[in-house]
């Protein structure tokens, strides 16, 4: 089974800083999709991005972008330019391309943003 | 509609109760989720429905919970005889084609379930 550890329970950033949220991952399949979810107080579950397992490029969705790092089974999110909207729980997912389409989450990193 | 809805937002029940929770899908959307989400943890899957059909319930934890989706449209999450265990957050998502590559599923705003 497919397991997702986010080591970071809790980060803070400075407003108009970079912040990197950690996610590692582990599973015996070759392709799968991965995700970063955002969850908010209102508890709203918003995808923030998401990246292909056979796509080397990392994906970018204007101040988030991912470093993936397929032969170390590692997802990171970088957050650029930090907002006070970005604070929430982020959850990174997996999702395998063959076997089931649910989402196996992470427990997820509190991020706080500082004015 | 707009996005999924799930109704009640909050549910307050006693030991041993029944409850039904409710999600309203995105328009069009095949696949419909139900997770599950205790306090301090991620989403933990529970059933997954293409159409009327529940195609995985390996997430269920025993036979307490059970799920319908009777249209292919509306799902309701049934438990019987609660326990306090099962307080959490259970979250609804709907997606358009979950074969696709470039499916993505979108989540309603969750039912709070407090088991006394």
């Amino acid at each position: 089974a497919q397991t997702v550890t986010q080591s970071q329970p809790e980060m803070s950033v400075q407003e108009a800083e970079t912040v990197t949220l950690s996610c590692t991952y582990d599973t015996s399949e070759s392709d799968y999709y991965l995700f970063w979810y955002k969850q908010p107080p209102s508890r709203q579950m918003i995808l923030v991005i998401r990246q292909e397992a056979y796509k080397q490029q990392n994906a970018t969705e204007n101040r988030f972008s991912v470093n993936f790092q397929k032969a170390a089974k590692s997802f990171s999110l970088k957050i650029s330019d930090s907002q006070l909207g970005d604070a929430a729980m982020y959850f990174c997912a997996y999702r395998s391309y063959n076997y089931g389409q649910n989402f196996v989450f992470g427990p997820g990193t509190r991020l706080s943003v500082l004015p | 509609g707009a996005g999924v809805s799930q109704t009640p937002s909050n549910k307050v029940t006693e030991k041993g109760k029944y409850v039904e929770l409710r999600c309203d899908p995105i328009s069009g959307h095949t696949a419909l989720y139900w997770y599950r989400q205790s306090l301090g943890q991620g989403p933990e899957f529970l059933i997954y429905f293409q159409g009327t059909g529940a195609a995985d319930d390996s997430g269920l934890p025993n036979d307490r919970f059970f799920a319908v989706r009777p249209e292919g449209s509306v799902s309701t999450l049934k438990i019987q005889r609660t326990e306090r265990g099962d307080s959490a957050v259970y979250l609804c998502a709907s997606s358009l084609s979950p074969s696709a590559s470039t499916d993505t599923q979108y989540f309603g705003p969750g039912t709070r379930l407090t088991v006394l």
